[in-house]
């Protein structure tokens, strides 16, 4: 079946510590974001790409790195300039952004990051 | 700028009666509007969507939401509650220029046997 994969589930990361989470999506989608889920918060946008090897700053990218060199794939590092970075990840994708604009976001089943 | 509004954190409800989940909006041109679920340590369902036409859309699982453009209001409904329908909802607004989604800050809703 066709959908989104992120992984891992859960993810722990030390004090000064990178950690990349991962998205894959088989749905021959152009667009992929990523949005950081907070209780009481709704979800916020860190990044979004609309093509291959394109992306853009969403409402709270700093601290937060992402690239798209290939269609299925969309990583988003948590770097250790993010000093608050406990918080549910969900990852969605989208036929397109702008032509399509009507069509839902799909999502993945999210990863948990902790501070140990 | 685009923006959305669930003004009530949380809902309860019987099973079998009525629900409704609330969402108010505010956009620049015409709306383009969207329901979802989340269950616990899950991502987000697509319910159902508003684009253009019938002020009353149906969607997934017997859900179905009234679009108002007077009261700028589309809120989320159900004529008889399930208590596995018990989750969370979000109702978000397509941006200006189709580039992202602006959530609410979502809704519990309760369903008691």
């Amino acid at each position: 079946d066709g959908g989104i994969t992120q992984s891992p589930k859960y993810l722990f990361r030390k004090e000064g510590q990178n950690v990349t989470l991962s998205c894959e999506q088989n749905l021959n989608h152009d667009a992929m974001y990523w949005y950081r889920q907070d209780p009481g918060q709704g979800l916020r946008l860190i990044y979004y790409s609309q093509i291959v090897n394109d992306f853009q700053k969403g409402d709270i990218a700093e601290g937060y790195s992402v690239s798209r060199e290939k269609k299925e794939s969309f990583p988003l590092t948590v770097t250790s300039a993010q000093k608050n970075p406990t918080a549910f990840y969900l990852c969605a994708s989208s036929i397109s952004t702008q032509d399509r604009s009507n069509q839902p976001q799909h999502f993945g089943d999210g990863t948990r990051l902790s501070i140990l | 700028a685009q923006s959305v509004a669930q003004p009530e954190d949380q809902v309860n409800v019987a099973e079998g009666n009525p629900l409704t989940v609330k969402c108010t909006y505010s956009v620049s041109g015409n709306p383009y509007l969207f329901w979802y679920v989340q269950y616990p340590n899950r991502g987000l369902q697509f319910l159902l969507k508003y684009i253009t036409g019938d002020n009353l859309v149906k969607g997934s699982y017997g859900f179905e939401a009234e679009f108002n453009k007077s009261q700028t209001s589309f809120h989320l409904k159900k004529p008889s509650a399930l208590v596995s329908d018990s989750a969370l909802y979000f109702c978000a607004v397509r941006d200006l220029f189709g580039n992202k989604l602006v959530f609410g800050a979502g809704t519990i809703l309760r369903v008691k046997s």
